[in-house]
């Protein structure tokens, strides 16, 4: 099993609908999770943090995490064609002191 | 603020020439990150920095592969002998610390021909 795994894509949602994009990670003693917006030919940005199981929301974006299911979302509202993106998951691994990327999954809002 | 900055932002150079790439982190970041990341791919881990000392050096592909830090700040990756197959996105991220938010830099672009 991959430390931190995402369904690559790509994920075709119309504008305006709700993007829902998941994760799912293995150590479960991860306390917090990031997730990252990568346009095409550009580095990663950071988007939200989330550290404690329930939702947190920042504009459009909520982020979901469930640690007993080891499960992080994150959900776009009104999805814009400037959403599409490559969406990036992170975990920090403690027993080895770094953060893990997940491969990603590539969203496409059609007009 | 000023972020990570990056440079050069591209890089061509012949196969088997040496390579330096430079990463000035966000001022007061302890933790300094390389990464990989090859057209169409995922992130590759490549070493980590907690101050001056790399206490991870996993994900460095081979020997050819170094990297510093200095004052706690500036990082240099060098490459030795550089390859086609190094040819990709050399993207570094400085955060607070340990298994804090990564910020990145806008990444060098190297291409060996």
């Amino acid at each position: 099993q991959k430390e931190v795994e995402q369904n690559s894509g790509p994920l075709s949602v119309p504008e305006g609908a709700i993007a829902s994009l998941n994760c799912t990670y293995s150590d479960r003693g991860s306390q917090s999770f990031f997730w990252y917006r990568q346009y095409s030919g550009k580095s990663p940005e950071l988007i939200m943090s989330i550290y404690s199981n329930g939702d947190k929301e920042d504009g459009r974006f909520t982020a979901q995490l469930n640690k007993a299911s080891q499960y992080v979302s994150l959900l776009i509202r009104d999805s814009q064609p400037s959403d599409s993106a490559t969406y990036l998951c992170a975990a920090p691994y403690s027993s080895a002191s770094k953060i893990i990327f997940g491969s990603g999954t590539r969203l496409s809002i059609r007009p | 603020g000023a972020g990570v900055s990056q440079s050069p932002s591209n890089k061509v150079t012949e196969k088997g020439k040496d390579v330096e790439l430079r990463c000035d982190p966000i001022s007061g970041h302890t933790a300094l990150y390389w990464y990989r990341q090859r057209l169409g791919q995922g992130l590759e881990f490549l070493i980590y920095f907690q101050g001056n000392s790399a206490p991870d050096k996993s994900g460095l592909p081979s020997d050819r592969f170094s990297a510093e830090r200095t004052g706690e700040s500036v990082s240099t990756l060098t490459i030795q002998r550089t390859q086609q197959e190094d040819s990709a996105v050399y993207l570094c991220a400085s955060s607070l610390g340990d298994l804090r938010e990564q910020y990145f830099g806008p990444g060098t672009r190297l291409t060996v021909t």
